[in-house]
């Protein structure tokens, strides 16, 4: 059961290069939507959460279509620091009051020279 | 303010072995939960906590234990450990587990563990 689906990768783009990674997820009842980053060897860190209306954040936008049910992350003038592995996130109702976050396998972006 | 925090960063066990993964939090988190990270698996929810003395299972619980008794921590034991259990374990933790709009998660730096 594949809930949440990320581009393969791994994305090899030249610095300044504009990137996009795309999500899809397949329990339309989700409720919240967010990217993170995760660098290697390192722990998953809040990026951005992904509205509706759409939404930036410097050089990074993320778009959310809940009919196709579909996200999306743009980065503009990728830099070097920009290398890492973007997870997409869904945040599902489980029961209870409670929600629980579903983690896509990432997409490995390496920003060249 | 050292957020998540958590030991070992690596283990090594044989077959067999039972150990304890220890995580704490200085946030006042209400939320807590122990992930599991393996090549091209992503993270998977081994066990939650929506506040102490609650805990519940998700995903992959079977294997481990856990339990809550104050606010601040929240330990894995793996019973018996096994191969399969080789992986990198997180624990994170957010302010509240009832929003709809979810908290940030905050993840501690992991354990790296090997089960021969």
């Amino acid at each position: 059961r594949k809930e949440v689906e990320q581009d393969p990768g791994p994305f090899n783009v030249p610095e300044g290069a504009t990137v996009a990674f795309n999500c899809t997820y397949s329990n339309s009842a989700s409720q919240s939507f967010f990217w993170y980053r995760q660098d290697c060897r390192k722990e998953p860190k809040l990026l951005m959460s992904v509205y509706s209306s759409g939404n930036e954040d410097g050089r990074f936008t993320a778009q959310l279509n809940r009919a196709s049910q579909y996200i999306s992350l743009l980065i503009r003038d990728s830099k070097l620091s920009d290398s890492a592995t973007y997870l997409c996130v869904v945040s599902s109702y489980s029961g209870a009051g409670s929600y629980q976050l579903t983690f896509g396998k990432g997409t490995k972006l390496s920003v060249i020279p | 303010n050292a957020g998540v925090t958590q030991t070992p960063k690596f283990q090594v066990l044989k077959t067999g072995q039972s150990m304890t993964l220890q995580c704490a939090q200085d946030m006042n988190h209400e939320y807590m939960s122990w992930y599991r990270q393996d090549p091209g698996m992503g993270l998977r929810l081994i066990h939650y906590s929506v506040g102490a003395g609650i805990t519940d299972q998700g995903e992959v619980p079977n294997g481990y234990n856990v339990s809550r008794s104050t606010t601040e921590d929240f330990p894995l034991r793996l019973l018996s450990a096994a191969p399969s259990q080789t992986s990198v374990y997180f624990c994170a933790s957010s302010r509240t587990h009832t929003s709809a709009v979810t908290d940030t998660q905050y993840f501690g730096p992991g354990t790296r563990l090997t089960v021969l």
